[in-house]
């Protein structure tokens, strides 16, 4: 069974760069991109952006500026960096999973809380 | 700036049907632009719900069902049950890799 497992620093100060992992276990990146989405607290989901296994990316236009998502196919893992974070970032994060035939996330990881503090 | 839509609140009594709406602030969602819906409880990851406009995903009841009404993009839940209380999202897929989001709907059965 596939499951996707995520982790990463949880506290950070403004200015600082979020750096979090999601590992995809039980399967491969192979037919599929691997998205980031966050929720503010409160708040709905937004869609961060995505990468596939080749390292072609997509972004939210609204934080493409400050985001980058990588992958290494070695080791079955994909990363958010998110640079110059504010109080605004603060969210949880998750990592999901999207075929490529048919857009949608069909699975997701568990969340990951990033606390700004200014 | 495309913005997908969808009722803040609704609420449903037990054992009714609910058709919760997911559109576009311009234009008219069509199956092209891959609708998909999520539920999700507080503190839980979104479920998958519907994707591809009215594919179920694995393991969810028939009580579920989507289909595009009109313009928008729509979710049907019937025999609504007191577990459904919780909030749904779609997703819209605009092509070149971008997805977004709905603000959600939250639902209440009473």
């Amino acid at each position: 069974q596939v499951q996707l497992q995520q982790w990463g620093a949880g506290l950070l100060k403004s200015s600082e760069t979020l750096s979090l992992t999601c590992a995809v276990y039980g399967g491969s990146f192979s037919g599929y991109y691997c998205s980031w989405i966050r929720q503010s607290p409160g708040k709905g989901l937004e869609w961060i952006g995505e990468i596939n296994r080749s390292g072609s990316t997509n972004y939210n236009p609204s934080l493409k500026s400050r985001v980058t998502i990588s992958v290494d196919t070695s080791k079955n893992q994909f990363f958010l960096r998110m640079s110059s974070v504010t109080a605004a970032d603060t969210a949880v994060y998750f990592c999901a999973r999207t075929p490529v035939a048919t857009p949608h996330f069909d699975l997701w990881g568990r969340g990951t809380l990033v606390t700004v503090s200014s | 700036q495309t913005v997908v839509t969808q009722e803040p609140s609704f609420s449903v009594s037990p054992g009714g049907t609910v058709t919760l709406t997911c559109g576009l602030n311009s234009g008219s969602v069509s199956t092209t632009y891959y609708p998909s819906w999520y539920q999700q409880t507080p503190g839980q990851a979104p479920r998958t719900l519907i994707y591809n406009t009215k594919t179920r995903s694995s393991g969810v009841p028939d009580r579920f069902s989507g289909s595009i009404l009109g313009n928008k993009a729509a979710l049907t839940i019937t025999g609504a049950q007191a577990d459904d209380e919780c909030d749904y999202y779609c997703v819209l897929y605009m092509g070149s890799g971008i997805s977004v989001f709905g603000g959600g709907t939250k639902l209440t059965v009473l």
